[in-house]
């Protein structure tokens, strides 16, 4: 059953603290990106990755960080230095260019 | 970059009635227009999709108008139905073709009045 797929479901951050959420898809899609979601604020690109080991920055990359060593997986590792990280993240797989998106259930970050 | 307007933020319709959603961008270059819809706590799914080289696409209930000199794009649903009650977001991809990520819209939230 391919798709692609969030974890944790729900996060909870302390002060200080960084926290890696996780997103693999066995789509064989080449292109992958991470979105935060806000209410009433649509959808923002945080990052986005088009090719193994190679990632570019999106709209709101500030305090996030992402890796990409395998096609499957595109991590995403909210910093410290992100200030406001409360929010629910999406991460979203497509065959690249215009083509549409697969997204993952999503995982909700609290800070406590 | 890409900028996407949406409207309304929300639109009530009685049942069995139509809503239209309606969206522009900024990009002239944008060649390709989703349309997701996202239910509450789920992810959003999408739902019908148009390229540049078209002007409308339907599929049952739903359709999407393109209107390239205007730079806009709408989304109509016919018949409305309790289960059509959900948030709707359009997207547009910018002079990157997508490949670089959609910019979204901010949402439009339809209820379906019984």
């Amino acid at each position: 059953d391919g798709g692609i797929t969030q974890s944790p479901k729900y996060l909870f951050r302390k002060e200080g603290q960084n926290v890696t959420l996780s997103c693999e898809q066995n789509l064989n899609h080449d292109a992958m990106y991470w979105y935060r979601q806000d209410p009433g604020q649509g959808l923002r690109l945080i990052y986005y990755s088009q090719i193994v080991n190679d990632f570019q920055k999106g709209d709101i990359a500030e305090g996030y960080s992402v890796s990409r060593e395998k096609k499957e997986s595109f991590p995403l590792t909210v910093t410290s230095a992100q200030k406001n990280p409360t929010a629910f993240y999406l991460c979203a797989s497509s065959r690249g260019g215009s083509y549409g998106y697969t997204f993952g259930s999503g995982t909700r970050l609290t800070v406590v | 970059g890409e900028n996407v307007e949406q409207h309304p933020s929300t639109l009530s319709v009685q049942e069995g009635d139509s809503a239209v959603i309606k969206c522009t961008y900024s990009d002239s270059a944008s060649n390709y227009f989703p349309w997701y819809k996202q239910e509450l706590g789920k992810r959003p799914q999408l739902i019908i999709d148009i390229r540049s080289n078209v002007g409308e696409k339907k599929d049952q209930r739903i359709a999407v108008t393109l209107n390239k000199t205007a730079k806009h794009f709408s989304l109509h649903i016919t018949e409305t139905q309790p289960e059509d009650s959900a948030v709707y977001f359009c997207a547009a991809p910018g002079a990157g073709g997508g490949a670089d990520g959609l910019t979204f819209g901010k949402g439009t939230h339809l209820i379906i009045q019984p």
